[in-house]
């Protein structure tokens, strides 16, 4: 199947900065990719869809100035977490779908945790 | 909007024995409906899928039901193994490509040897 790559898997920052999460299609292009946020023993919340060449769109209550999303190419997605806070530490999840395959499967990434201190 | 329930939300089972978890959603144009397996500190894994023209698929030990009807889905675990434990997610969502899913709260299934 399609591969889906995250990069950092996990990062500790100090409150205030921000932080970077790659997400990268490895075998495929993908003009759409989903990010996700899991809090410990919770489902997988959507936060945004990225959308190659034009603006994420963002689910309601995430702040857009808050997670900005880059979506440059059709292999690759960038989440950035600004002035991040403990509140944000969370497990983040990126996915997306290999149209070319036509079953509409989606592919995750596999996580970045990240623990602000 | 799409709106899924999953049942139970921890399922302990003896190896060996079959593991059930139940889904319902409430839109009835909801027409995909994919399994994921998370391992900790893992990102999901497809583990099978059913569409709405079919009411069963089944791959090996695992095995999905579908209920179109009263809008609830299945996922069906036969001779469970260790490994099998895991949290599993049922998700739905209307159409193929492009659509977002709507996941299920996740069941944590452990399997004891």
């Amino acid at each position: 199947g399609a591969v889906v790559s995250q990069h950092p898997s996990w990062v500790i920052c100090k409150s205030g900065t921000s932080v970077k999460i790659e997400c990268r299609s490895l075998d495929f292009q993908a003009t759409t990719m989903f990010w996700y946020r899991q809090f410990p023993k919770q489902s997988l919340m959507l936060m945004a869809t990225s959308n190659e060449g034009s603006k994420a769109t963002y689910e309601q209550g995430v702040e857009k100035d808050k997670f900005l999303i880059n979506h440059a190419s059709l292999t690759l997605s960038t989440l950035t977490v600004t002035s991040a806070h403990p509140e944000d530490s969370s497990f983040y999840i990126c996915s997306a779908r290999d149209l070319a395959l036509g079953t509409g499967e989606l592919f995750f990434g596999e996580g970045s945790r990240l623990t602000v201190l | 909007g799409e709106n899924v329930e999953q049942h139970p939300s921890t399922l302990s089972v003896q190896e060996g024995d079959s593991a059930v978890i139940k889904c319902t959603y409430s839109d009835s144009a909801s027409n995909y409906f994919p399994w994921y397996k998370q391992e900790l500190g893992k990102g999901p894994q497809l583990i099978i899928d059913i569409r709405s023209n079919v009411g069963e698929k089944k791959d090996q030990r695992i095995a999905v039901t579908l209920n179109k009807t009263a809008k609830h889905f299945s996922l069906h675990i036969t001779e469970t193994q260790p490994e099998d434990s895991a949290v599993y997610f049922c998700a739905a969502s209307i159409g193929n490509a492009g659509n977002m899913l709507t996941f299920g709260g996740g069941t944590r299934l452990m399997v004891k040897p």
